[in-house]
Order: structure tokens, then C-alpha cells, then sequence
């Protein structure tokens, strides 16, 4: 079974418009982890933010802020005021705490921004 | 400041050809994993690495992939017998931590075209 989904394939947007890319996870453990990263065309995954199982307070970091929410088992991520220079393809990545730490990421979500 | 770095950047080798792969991780991260990537997908776990101890492989690392972390430095991950549907892109990343998960930094990957 995926433990990260990612269902938006990709998403356009014209420049200065706001998105939301949407993460849905599964996991059975109590102490988990999410992130996200950004893999622009170059090919590099970029850490983006980390979030803990415990903490559901959202984060804001500039045009970024993400909203965590246990109930529904998502972690979405929110571009506001979007720029060319966001364009890229967005991974969300789950870890379990004793499972090695490894990732399990979704599938991606591409996103271009138009000018 | 040095990220992680990977050489080569790119591999084209012939199907049944053996490659080897180097990852240099950021100086002091006692964690290092490597990840393969295909095409319009997220980044998939092969092996995990404290220090010089491989303490997980996926079942994804078939007999012909070997993994090796020397002194708890580098690392070397090696394919022998290419076929085809080894082309990707195979990630290495590396963290600091003793407990739970920590982020996980990437370097900008190796692909592997195998003709």
C-alpha cells in the first residue's frame, strides 16, 4: 500500500496566483515524521520543512506555509503569491521513527507556474 | 560549506556491463542512505548506512547491487550485470542523528542509462 500519496500530477498556475499541493499519508506508528522537498529541473532534492507527529501547528516561512492535520491524515503545502522561479516538482516523504528513518515519498506533484 | 556530492553526474553503459557509484556525504553525518528514482516518480529506498554499518536493504536491491560504507565515510554502491531497467536516478543522502528521524540531505544524484 502507498503510505504517501500525492494524487495532483501536475498544476499550472499563472504567475502571482496561490497553490496547494496535497499530501495524504498512512502509517500505523505514533511517532512519525513529514516533509517536503522540492526537485527543481537541475535534479536536486531541496529540503523544504520537517514536521513532527506531535506538533499540528501550521508553518509559515514566507510564500510557504503548511498546514498538518492528523484528523485527515494530510500534510498540505501552500504557495502563496506563486513565481516562475517555484516551478518544479514537489515531493511529500513520510519516516517512521524505528523503521531506520528511511523515506517513503509520494509520487511527486509538478508544478508550473506561468508568467 | 560541502553538500553531498556524487560522482559520476551521468553513466551510459552497455546491458551486463558491472558500474560503480560514490557518494561523498556531508562531512560528519553519521547516517547515509541511497535511493533510486525512475521517471515521473518519488525517490524509493535502497539501503541505509549508520556509520559504517549497512543496517537495512530493500528488497528493491536485487543480488547484483552491493552497498559499502568504509570507515563510515564515503560510499560505493555497485551494479554488476546491467540490464535495462536499471536506468535511473540513484540518490544518496545523508543526516545526523542517534534517535528518530532526522532530515535527510540530498545530493544532486548519478543517472544510470544502461543501453
Amino acid at each position: 500500500a502507498q503510505k504517501v500519496t500525492q494524487a495532483q500530477t501536475e498544476i499550472s498556475v499563472v504567475e502571482k496566483e496561490d497553490v496547494t499541493l496535497d499530501c495524504v499519508y498512512e502509517t500505523r506508528d505514533t511517532t512519525y515524521y513529514l516533509f517536503w522537498y522540492k526537485q527543481p529541473p537541475s535534479g536536486e532534492l531541496v529540503f523544504l520543512i520537517r514536521r513532527n507527529s506531535f506538533d499540528e501547528q501550521n508553518e509559515i516561512s514566507g510564500r510557504y506555509s503548511w498546514n498538518f492535520q492528523k484528523s485527515t491524515s494530510s500534510f498540505n503545502f501552500t504557495i502563496t503569491a506563486s513565481q516562475v522561479v517555484d516551478s518544479a516538482v514537489y515531493f511529500c516523504a513520510l519516516s517512521e521513527v524505528g523503521n531506520f528513518n528511511k523515506f517513503y515519498f509520494g509520487s511527486g506533484t509538478k508544478l508550473n507556474v506561468k508568467p | 560549506d560541502t553538500g553531498v556530492s556524487q560522482d559520476p553526474r551521468h553513466k551510459i553503459t552497455k546491458r551486463g556491463q558491472n558500474v560503480t557509484f560514490r557518494c561523498d556525504p556531508i562531512s560528519e553525518h553519521n547516517r547515509l542512505y541511497w535511493y533510486r528514482q525512475t521517471l515521473g516518480q518519488g525517490p524509493e529506498f535502497l539501503t541505509y548506512f549508520q556509520n559504517e554499518a549497512q543496517l537495512e536493504k530493500s528488497r528493491l536491491l536485487s543480488d547484483r547491487f552491493s552497498a559499502e560504507r568504509p570507515k563510515g565515510s564515503f560510499s560505493t554502491l555497485e551494479i554488476q550485470r546491467t540490464e535495462q531497467g536499471d536506468s535511473a536516478m540513484y540518490l544518496c543522502a545523508s543526516s545526523w542523528g542517534l534517535a528518530g528521524a532526522d532530515t535527510q540531505y540530498f545530493g544532486p544524484g548519478t543517472r544510470l542509462t544502461v543501453l
